[in-house]
């Protein structure tokens, strides 16, 4: 079953403005991971943030880990054209050794120029 | 990190056949995991494929119409077999996450079934 679950499903902003997108999940996790994808293609590694973390950058990202909640969100600050991906959280399903991710429905960003 | 590559890129198959998509690592990994992503939709896990032993496939996925080929490290093979307009997806292969590590993808396969 999905455990993570992006809202909004959709967003759309002007040029320069931030983006927050949101996630929340249902079970207890490791860490928590976010990927961009651009139209169909693979996916790209952005950011994971441990179970013992709250907050953490890289660059334009900021993403935060409310593990009381069960919830994380990806602020995009100074968004860009280029920043029209879909983005989704994923959340480790530790079981038995193996540590696949299981992937939110994800976020349609469109940044209009 | 893990550079991770794979074949076809993308394919337009009939239904009824069957396609193999390659994974290729650039690293030695214990486990490896296939993907699919529906139109539109979020990546389902459909199997993780560990070297030397069969590959354990998630609720909904059977090996019947997705066998799964580790014959090494860095190598895997997904086969959709007797393919349907409904496998029309992208299928990704994926490794890392160990430890709770950063989980790493490749470039997909995009799948059409007429």
């Amino acid at each position: 079953s999905q455990q993570g679950e992006e809202d909004p499903q959709a967003l759309s902003i002007q040029e320069g403005e931030n983006a927050t997108m949101n996630c929340s999940y249902k079970t207890s996790i490791n860490n928590l991971q976010w990927y961009r994808q651009n139209s169909g293609r693979g996916l790209v590694h952005l950011i994971l943030i441990r179970s013992n973390e709250r907050e953490k950058h890289s660059g334009r990202l900021r993403v935060t880990l409310d593990t009381s909640k069960k919830s994380s969100s990806l602020l995009i600050t100074a968004s860009r054209a280029a920043d029209t991906a879909s983005y989704f959280c994923a959340t480790d399903a530790w079981r038995s050794g193996n540590t696949p991710l299981v992937f939110g429905k994800g976020t349609r960003l469109s940044v209009i120029a | 990190s893990a550079v991770i590559s794979q074949k076809p890129s993308r394919d337009i198959c009939q239904r009824g056949t069957s396609l193999t998509i390659q994974c290729q690592v650039d690293s030695q990994v214990t486990m490896m995991f296939w993907y699919r992503q529906q139109p539109g939709q979020s990546l389902t896990l459909i199997a993780t494929a560990n070297q030397g032993s069969e590959a354990t496939y998630e609720s909904g996925f059977v090996i019947d119409k997705f066998p799964i080929s580790r014959p090494n490290l860095t190598f895997s093979t997904l086969t959709v077999s007797n393919m349907s307009p409904e496998d029309s997806s992208i299928y990704l292969c994926s490794v890392g996450g160990a430890g709770g590590e950063t989980q790493y993808f490749g470039p997909g396969t995009r799948l059409l079934v007429l």
